[in-house]
């Protein structure tokens, strides 16, 4: 059973900073995996999409890796703001249904002005 | 990217009551739409997936009887909550795939629901 867990739970950083969150994946046979933004209270906002078959994608300030065969993907976040300020999920799905995605239970960021 | 309508985005109902929640694709169709749940603290859980023109599939252990599902045309999926206990109070947010982006996985804005 596919399990997806993200460290930190919790970061706080001062503006201006880089920043690396991690997740990782307990079974390696992934489609792709996707990281979300969620604000309080609110929906999801995808960010980043990697196929299976690609090692990063890049979006902005973001760039996002992919190691399938670690079961690891890392969000890298560079020159933080505050408007960065938010939770990080990152979802895997299950099989090739991008609907039943596995999510772990994000990073909280909070970027101090 | 393709853009998912959730509403309302918050509802408070007194136990007893059903709540519908509606989940429309605006820009795209989608055949299949997906419900989770978020418990505060918890993961986000998928609970079931929504079929156009079909019945609705249940994940372990979520009651189809309190739950129901409706999929009525290809850009609208509803959720109603049957007979709501302070129990059912959580985050319940739709999805749909867009297969014009890659099947990348697009979100409503989420409804919290609170039953008292």
């Amino acid at each position: 059973k596919q399990e997806v867990t993200q460290i930190p739970a919790a970061l706080s950083v001062p503006e201006g900073e880089n920043l690396v969150l991690n997740c990782s994946f307990t079974d390696s046979a992934i489609y792709n995996l996707q990281w979300f933004r969620q604000d309080p209270g609110k929906g999801l906002t995808s960010l980043l999409l990697i196929q299976s078959s690609q090692r990063e994608q890049t979006s902005g300030r973001l760039n996002a890796s992919l190691d399938k065969s670690s079961g690891r993907s890392t969000l890298y976040i560079a020159a933080s703001q505050p408007g960065d300020s938010a939770t990080y999920l990152c979802a895997v799905p299950v099989g090739g249904s991008q609907g039943n995605l596995i999510f772990g239970k994000g990073t909280k960021l909070s970027v101090k002005p | 990217g393709a853009v998912v309508s959730q509403h309302p985005s918050w509802v408070i109902c007194k136990s007893g009551t059903s709540v519908k929640i509606e989940c429309r694709s605006l820009d795209f169709q989608a055949t299949t739409m997906f419900w989770y749940r978020q418990f505060p603290k918890q993961s986000l859980m998928l609970m079931a997936t929504s079929n156009e023109g079909s019945k609705a599939t249940y994940e372990q252990g979520v009651e189809k009887d309190k739950f129901l599902i409706n999929h009525a045309s290809l850009t609208l999926s509803t959720l109603t909550v049957t007979s709501a206990h302070p129990e059912d109070s959580s985050f319940y947010i739709c999805s749909a795939p867009d297969r014009g982006h890659d099947t990348e996985a697009f979100f409503g804005q989420g409804t919290r629901l609170t039953v008292v």
